[in-house]
């Protein structure tokens, strides 16, 4: 079955740590997302991707780096984390004709740096 | 900048209430709409859509949602709502021109026996 994965669900971490959140879809899509959530507050779109090697910032700036070196898979980076980090962090993808896309999301990653 | 305003915040209803939740955005050229639904503890689901054509738009578990372009809204309705509906209701708008998705704050749904 067509799906957006994402792993790990849920993560604590210390302040320093790297960390890599991992998303991969079946859906066969070329664009892909990756959102911050707060509680209470909207998404922000913080990374986007048209395909492979092709990333792009998003409107909400974010330490966080990105790659797609595989159409399939779209990972988060933290190469120090922060108490500011923590939150709610999205992956979607995106398929359809132009102008009729439809974004699908994973389960999310909740993440708490102490 | 387009913006998208869920003005109710959190809205608490009993079993089989109407329900109506407000979207206004505010971008003036061609749109395309979307409400999603967060369940408890479940991720972010498409609830429905609308690209062009009847601005009346149905989605599932009942739901339907009126685009009204003169006043730049996307409400969504359900006539009776269930227990089972209890969620996040997450209004999102895309500008023609931009593959960006801008969402609002959510509605936070409560219903009750």
């Amino acid at each position: 079955e067509a799906d957006i994965y994402q792993t790990p669900r849920y993560l604590v971490i210390g302040t320093g740590k790297k960390i890599t959140l991992e998303c991969s879809q079946t859906m066969g899509h070329d664009k892909m997302y990756w959102y911050q959530q707060d509680p209470g507050m909207e998404l922000h779109l913080i990374h986007y991707s048209y395909g492979v090697n092709s990333t792009e910032k998003g409107d909400l700036s974010s330490e966080s780096t990105v790659s797609r070196i595989r159409t399939e898979h779209f990972p988060l980076t933290l190469e120090s984390a922060r108490p500011s980090h923590t939150s709610q962090y999205l992956c979607a993808s995106s398929g359809g004709r132009m102008q009729q896309e439809t974004q699908y999301f994973g389960p999310g990653t909740r993440l708490l740096v102490l | 900048a387009q913006s998208v305003s869920q003005h109710n915040h959190h809205v608490i209803l009993s079993e089989a209430a109407s329900l109506e939740l407000g979207c206004n955005y505010s971008y003036g050229g061609t749109v395309n709409l979307f409400w999603y639904v967060q369940y408890p503890g479940q991720h972010l689901q498409l609830l429905l859509k609308y690209f062009s054509g009847d601005p009346l738009v149905k989605g599932i578990k009942g739901f339907e949602a009126e685009f009204i372009k003169s006043k730049f809204s996307f409400n969504l309705r359900k006539p009776s709502v269930q227990w089972s509906d209890t969620a996040e209701y997450f209004c999102a708008v895309r500008s023609y021109n931009t593959d960006k998705l801008i969402f609002g704050t959510g509605t936070r749904l409560q219903v009750f026996p």
